[in-house]
């Protein structure tokens, strides 16, 4: 069985671009998650989704981050226009039910410079 | 959410039993402790969870006094390839949700050594 995968493992763009992240949970996971790691900082959590809506995106932390999750499979995270300080590591996760343990992708690492 | 607290690092030859404790003082009832293992440049790996008593699974077993404001993780003989980061957290039970929306704090580095 597929683990979770991300795209891509390494991202460095410049100040003010776009980036889109993309994240492939498990097949059947209706649970989906981000996080993210700044650096030197803990990894804390971005959002939920549950099939295609967000549960809770109370970790977003401005409005230059959109998640979306269109037909309940793959995620996207967009990070329009990206800032020195979203450089990072970011995290997806999927469970089968929240709650239960979430299996982790190896994660995104973005820099922006 | 209630806050974890858990040594930075820790040091352990290979084969010996390594328990790596974590507190979480003001825990609510219907929390679960949860722990996680992330090696370099991977995703965190769930290890175990429990409410109370002793859990076991293949990889680890998790014991949680009576109290339940401390949890400890005991690794069993471990080798160089258990060197990782250990993540203890404490959420909303898994049956109603909520736990997945913790920050992870900052874990403990376990180092294996020959």
């Amino acid at each position: 069985e597929a683990g979770v995968t991300q795209f891509p493992s390494h991202s460095v763009i410049e100040k003010g671009q776009t980036v889109t992240l993309r994240c492939d949970p498990i097949s059947g996971h209706d649970n989906l998650y981000w996080y993210r790691r700044v650096m030197g900082k803990e990894i804390k959590f971005l959002l939920h989704f549950v099939k295609e809506s967000k549960q809770d995106e109370s970790g977003m932390p401005n409005n230059r981050f959109l998640a979306e999750r269109t037909g309940g499979t793959y995620s996207t995270l967009k990070v329009q226009p990206a800032e020195l300080e979203d450089s990072g590591v970011y995290f997806c996760a999927s469970s089968l039910r929240d709650g239960l343990k979430a299996f982790f992708g190896q994660g995104t690492r973005l820099t922006v410079v | 959410l209630a806050k974890t607290t858990q040594p930075i690092s820790m040091d352990s030859y290979e084969g010996q039993e390594v328990n790596i404790t974590c507190s979480h003082n003001n825990i609510a009832t219907n929390d679960y402790i949860t722990w996680y293992q992330q090696f370099p440049s991977q995703g965190p790996r769930f290890i175990i969870q429990g409410y109370k008593t002793k859990v076991t699974n293949e990889v680890a077993s998790l014991f949680i006094p009576a109290d339940r404001k401390s949890s400890t993780l005991s690794l069993p003989r471990v080798s160089l390839s258990d060197t990782a980061v250990y993540y203890c957290l404490v959420g909303e039970s898994p049956i109603s949700g909520g736990y997945q929306k913790v920050t992870f704090g900052t874990g403990t580095k376990l180092q294996v050594i020959p």
